[in-house]
């Protein structure tokens, strides 16, 4: 079975301070991608990241970035400086052959000011 | 940008009815998805379908029917509304290119409630 867990329903983090969220996930095939996506209050999920599991270099994209544990089946988001708007729900997913995702059951961050 | 429209963000229906929820994407992705979001269970999938008329079941197919008559509408039907049915759902939509580092693009959701 293919699976995706977030360990963590809940994260808080200081303004600018640095907060990690953790993903672990569970699959057989050696050629897939991984992604986190955010959902605010509106509801508009959106790509924050994204990473070919080829790829050796951890993917980044501004203030957030990953750290890829492939042996270890582990893709950890890293978001630095903290704003108030990264406060949203995350959702960790890969996807495999074929068309279909697999999502995480989600970590809601809270932004402290 | 990618727009993908559900038609309706908050729907109230009663046990039995029979339930359309629609979404419309407006750049001819050939991947449309239906999500279920349930509060720690993440997101589910319940259908999805990778070219008009075609469909495939996800995880979660029970209760639930799709239409894709056309390449920009995707449709879920719930033939009879049950309780259990109450949930955010939500629309997706993908290219195929090869490869598989294409993103989903969502809709803004649908929160139901089945009484």
């Amino acid at each position: 079975a293919q699976t995706v867990t977030q360990s963590q329903p809940e994260m808080s983090v200081q303004e600018a301070e640095t907060v990690t969220l953790s993903c672990t996930y569970d699959t057989s095939e050696s050629d897939y991608y991984l992604f986190w996506y955010k959902q605010p209050p509106s509801r508009q999920m959106i790509l924050v990241i994204r990473q070919e599991a080829y790829k050796q270099q951890n993917a980044t994209e501004n203030r957030f970035s990953v750290n890829f544990q492939k042996a270890a089946k582990s893709f950890s988001l890293k978001i630095s400086d903290s704003q108030l708007g990264d406060a949203a729900m995350y959702f960790c997913a890969y996807r495999v052959t074929g068309n279909q995702f697999y999502f995480g059951t989600g970590t809601s961050l809270t932004v402290i000011p | 940008d990618v727009k993908v429209t559900q038609s309706s963000r908050y729907l109230v229906k009663r046990t039995g009815e029979k339930v359309f929820l629609e979404c419309v994407q407006d750049m001819d992705h050939e991947n449309m998805f239906w999500y279920r979001q349930d509060p720690g269970l993440g997101l589910r999938l319940i259908y999805f379908s990778y070219d008009v008329k075609m469909k495939e079941k996800g995880d979660i197919p029970e209760g639930y029917s799709v239409s894709r008559e056309k390449k920009e509408r995707f449709s879920l039907i719930l033939e009879s509304a049950s309780t259990n049915q109450t949930s955010m759902y939500l629309c997706a939509s993908s290219l195929s290119l090869p490869g598989l580092l294409e993103k989903l693009f969502f809709g803004s959701g649908t929160q139901l409630s089945v009484l």
